[in-house]
């Protein structure tokens, strides 16, 4: 069984602050790294898919980078809203015929 | 609305008994998968289809079982429930197995307790 850690397991951060978190995983076994964002109630949403080392992807305020040499990924969130308050899931996928292993997520909470 | 639809939405079951989770997607995806949600656990995938007429073992299969006769449904049973089956039940699919990246879309979820 793979073994993708995220930490922290959770954070509370005030509107405006930026944070990051990140995912690691066996630097060996790599094919591609999905960053999915789950809200309270609802169903994960997918984020970001990487699959190069040195990869960086971003959507608004969201960025996520990768080091598959090393085995991690950063999530960094740039002034946080309550909005995305969430809990954001890395997903490995170590070979081409693989399954996502997820992990167990960082809880992120962003007060006024 | 195009996406994936799980029911029911919650169940309270007596041990023993035989129950189904039915899950449905509408966007002609060939992969669909069924994940288990546990504090502290994570998702955990219980079984997979690459596509019609096909199924996989995930990391906890035992207890369960799915069949996939055509794209859209991808049912999951549990024979006879145990209470260490209460949990989240998340339905999942994706457009290409394989050698794709598999960006899944999930489902609501069915909540399921087992007493």
């Amino acid at each position: 069984i793979l073994n993708v850690e995220q930490s922290p397991q959770s954070l509370h951060v005030q509107e405006g602050d930026s944070t990051n978190f990140t995912c690691s995983f066996p630097s060996s076994n790599f094919y591609a790294l999905h960053w999915y964002r789950w809200e309270t109630a609802k169903s994960p949403k997918a984020l970001f898919v990487m699959t190069l080392n040195g990869d960086e992807k971003k959507k608004g305020r969201i960025s996520a980078t990768l080091n598959t040499k090393e085995g991690y990924s950063y999530l960094y969130i740039k002034g946080s809203q309550p909005e995305d308050s969430a809990t954001y899931l890395c997903a490995l996928k170590p070979g081409t015929a693989s399954k996502l292993t997820f992990g167990t997520g960082t809880r992120l909470q962003v007060t006024l | 609305i195009a996406g994936i639809t799980q029911a029911p939405t919650s169940q309270i079951l007596a041990a023993g008994r035989r129950m189904t989770l039915r899950c449905t997607q509408d966007m002609r995806h060939n992969a669909m998968y069924w994940y288990r949600q546990d504090l502290g656990l994570g998702l955990r995938l219980i079984h997979y289809s690459n596509t019609a007429g096909t199924t996989g073992k995930g990391e906890v299969p035992d207890g369960y079982s799915v069949s996939r006769a055509n794209t859209d449904d991808f049912p999951l049973t549990l024979a006879s429930a145990v209470p260490s089956q209460t949990s989240v039940y998340f339905c999942a699919s994706s457009d290409r197995p394989g050698p794709s990246t598999d960006t899944q879309y999930f489902g609501p979820g069915t909540r399921l307790t087992v007493l």
